[in-house]
């Protein structure tokens, strides 16, 4: 079956440093990502997402870059910050196939003051 | 908004007895989801509603699992009997019908199964 980035690998920052998470997805049919970010005892907090026609999508302090060649997908987060440490999640839909998140496994992002 | 309000936060249960968690998604949103998060297999759809209908069950692991959403405005998830393996953290998520992928998730329940 479709898999999105089975890991859960950790990221130490500096405080002020930029952040590249990646994410490798396995279906090419995928047409809509999406990063979530999950701290400790909460539930998933939409950051962004992107569409398949799209290469780069920028928010506050994210951006988020897709390459379909390769199937890979990136979340950059400028001038990182204490609260930016928690667990990124990835995740991909197929619009044909309905309304179903698939959810990667995840990467920790510890800040370091 | 409140956002996706779910309960207990915290539950504690033998194994063999019955549990049930509760969510009330975002008013107007139309898609209520339920996840199971653990830490080997990651975030899983369980089952997702629209419209109070369930769509996709798909994801239910065993006839111990089911779900309703009796109303818009609320939904049960519900395991009887319950197992050691169960335990997980379980969240509700909904959406609206614009922008459906886009989930608003709850805080979720602890779930523990001695």
């Amino acid at each position: 079956g479709e898999s999105v980035g089975l890991h859960l690998p950790t990221l130490s920052v500096q405080e002020g440093d930029n952040s590249i998470i990646n994410c490798a997805y396995s279906n090419s049919a995928s047409d809509y990502f999406i990063w979530y970010k999950q701290e400790s005892g909460k539930g998933p907090q939409f950051i962004i997402d992107i569409r398949s026609n799209m290469d780069k999508r920028q928010g506050q302090r994210v951006t988020v870059l897709l390459n379909k060649t390769v199937k890979h997908l990136s979340l950059q987060i400028a001038a990182t910050q204490p609260g930016d440490s928690a667990v990124y999640f990835c995740a991909e839909t197929v619009k044909a196939a309905g309304n179903k998140l698939t959810f990667g496994g995840g990467t920790r992002v510890l800040v370091k003051p | 908004d409140a956002g996706v309000i779910q309960s207990p936060r915290h539950e504690v249960t033998e194994m063999g007895q019955e549990v049930t968690l509760r969510c009330k998604p975002i008013s107007g949103h139309d898609y209520l989801f339920w996840y199971r998060q653990t830490m080997m297999r990651g975030l899983e759809l369980l089952i997702y509603f629209n419209n109070n209908v369930p769509i996709d069950d798909s994801g239910m692991p065993e006839d111990r699992f089911s779900a309703k959403m009796p109303n818009a405005s609320f939904s049960t998830l519900k395991i009887q009997p319950s197992e050691p393996r169960d335990s997980a953290v379980y969240f509700c998520a909904s959406s609206p019908d614009r922008g459906r992928e886009k989930l608003f998730f709850g805080s979720g329940t602890q779930l523990s199964v001695l």
